[in-house]
């Protein structure tokens, strides 16, 4: 069974603290791992796709990162409008998405 | 550009009511999927339509119905609406379900969600 575990549960930053996010997986055969961006009361928004281990996405601060057995969402000086919950899925072939339950990231001014 | 619309936003139902949440996509995708999403529970597939005239169940699906009415439309039905159905809906769509090989268009988009609750 394919599973998503994303670390920590909540983060909080003063503005301009970078961190990473964590994202572990199992599953049969990755066929791509994404990235997904929640603010409240909105649906995720699509951020990322990685496709295999050694790969690299940016856009504006944020950058994903890939291994053979997780990913890594770091954060280059966060602003308070970089504060939503990310998500994490897998896609293991034949199968819709599996997702984590997200970690809720506070950037504080 | 549209992308996935949702409708109603907002449903309060009566345990034992039935009702039909809509959902319709413009980006020309195969594939179709409606989640719940609980505090604490993250994003469970509840049913899924990987092409036009196929539907399968995902993690929870007791309780609910789907139909792909057209490669547009996939509706959700709770035939009777029971408090633990209290959630949040998303419906999303991709341009495939699963990928076959690396690169396959597998993410999928959301829409705005569907706040129900049943008292």
């Amino acid at each position: 069974e394919d599973q998503v575990t994303q670390s920590p549960e909540a983060l909080r930053l003063q503005e301009g603290e970078s961190s990473s996010l964590n994202c572990s997986y199992t599953v049969s055969g990755l066929r791509g791992l994404f990235w997904y961006r929640q603010d409240p009361g909105k649906g995720p928004e699509f951020l990322f796709t990685l496709y295999s281990a050694g790969e690299e996405k940016e856009k504006e601060r944020l950058k994903a990162t890939l291994t053979k057995k997780e990913s890594f969402l770091h954060i280059t000086a966060p602003k308070p409008e970089d504060s939503a919950t990310y998500l994490c899925a897998v896609d293991s072939g034949n199968t819709p998405l599996v997702f984590g339950k997200g970690t809720r990231l506070s950037v504080i001014a | 550009n549209a992308g996935v619309t949702q409708t109603p936003k907002f449903q309060v139902l009566k345990t034992g009511q039935s009702m039909t949440l809509q959902c319709a996509q413009d980006m020309n995708h195969n594939s179709m999927y409606w989640y719940r999403q609980d505090p604490g529970m993250g994003l469970r597939l509840i049913y899924y339509s990987a092409s036009e005239g196929t539907t399968d169940k995902g993690e929870v699906p007791n309780g609910y119905n789907v139909s792909r009415l057209n490669k547009r439309e996939f509706s959700l039905r709770l035939e009777s609406a029971a408090p633990s159905q209290t959630s949040v809906y998303f419906c999303a769509s991709s341009l495939l379900t699963g990928g076959l090989t690396l690169g396959a268009n597998t993410e999928a988009f959301f829409g705005q969600g569907t706040r129900l609750t049943v008292v």
